[in-house]
């Protein structure tokens, strides 16, 4: 078993361009939950995804969105990246009603 | 609001001492408490919950709900337990959002 992957591991972004950072849950969940990390800090939720919709939403401004598949795996993008979006964005599957979460190794996301 | 509150950056011991990580919370309800663990060049990974009434790799933690407070400790610290430790807290859906404190770094000397 995989576990959660993400890709990529790391990326370079110039400030006002998009990105597209990809999860694929662990073998049997259903649900794809994102997290901000910036450096110093825990983790902060961003949005979950269940049965390919947003089903829970954090404080984060409509720039980032997401997408979840039929195949349960997830994008997260965010439109006109600031140099504060740099930060660990962290993918966590989980099955619902189930008991907590797996975690992914998460993507370094720079902006300059 | 719900907080998560994790007064110390840094702990430092030696091995064989005892730990305790301290962590308190704001929520109105009755939330599950976590604690997660992130080794080295490692992924986040639960370490244990208030729920499960546990001891995982020697740690306990127990909820006090007067203090709104969720410590972790050990009685005896072990190198490989250096690592950052975060508590987190969700609804009482295990599977709703979590919300973490800033983290607390363990180290353990020799």
């Amino acid at each position: 078993d995989a576990g959660v992957t993400q890709s990529p591991t790391h990326l370079i972004k110039t400030r006002g361009q998009q990105v597209t950072l990809r999860c694929s849950p662990k073998s049997g969940h259903d649900t794809v939950s994102w997290y901000q990390q910036a450096l110093g800090q825990g983790p902060q939720f961003i949005f979950q995804y269940y049965e390919e919709e947003e089903r829970q939403r954090g404080n984060f401004p409509d720039r980032f969105s997401g997408h979840q598949f039929p195949n349960y795996s997830s994008e997260l993008n965010v439109n006109a990246l600031l140099l504060g979006d740099s930060a660990l964005y962290l993918c966590a599957s989980s099955l619902a009603g189930g008991q907590g979460y797996t975690f992914g190794s998460g993507t370094r996301l720079t902006v300059v | 609001a719900q907080r998560v509150t994790q007064p110390e950056k840094l702990l430092s011991v030696f091995k064989g001492a005892p730990v305790e990580l301290k962590c308190n919370y704001s929520y109105s309800g009755s939330p599950e408490l976590f604690w997660y663990v992130q080794y080295s060049r490692q992924r986040l990974q639960l370490l244990l919950r208030h729920i499960s009434r546990e001891s995982i790799k020697g740690f306990t933690a127990d909820l006090n709900k007067g203090e709104t407070s969720f410590h972790l400790k050990k009685p005896f610290a072990q190198e490989e337990d250096s690592a950052m430790y975060y508590c987190a807290l969700s609804k009482s859906r295990s599977t709703d959002k979590l919300i973490f404190g800033t983290g607390t770094r363990l180290q353990v000397f020799p």
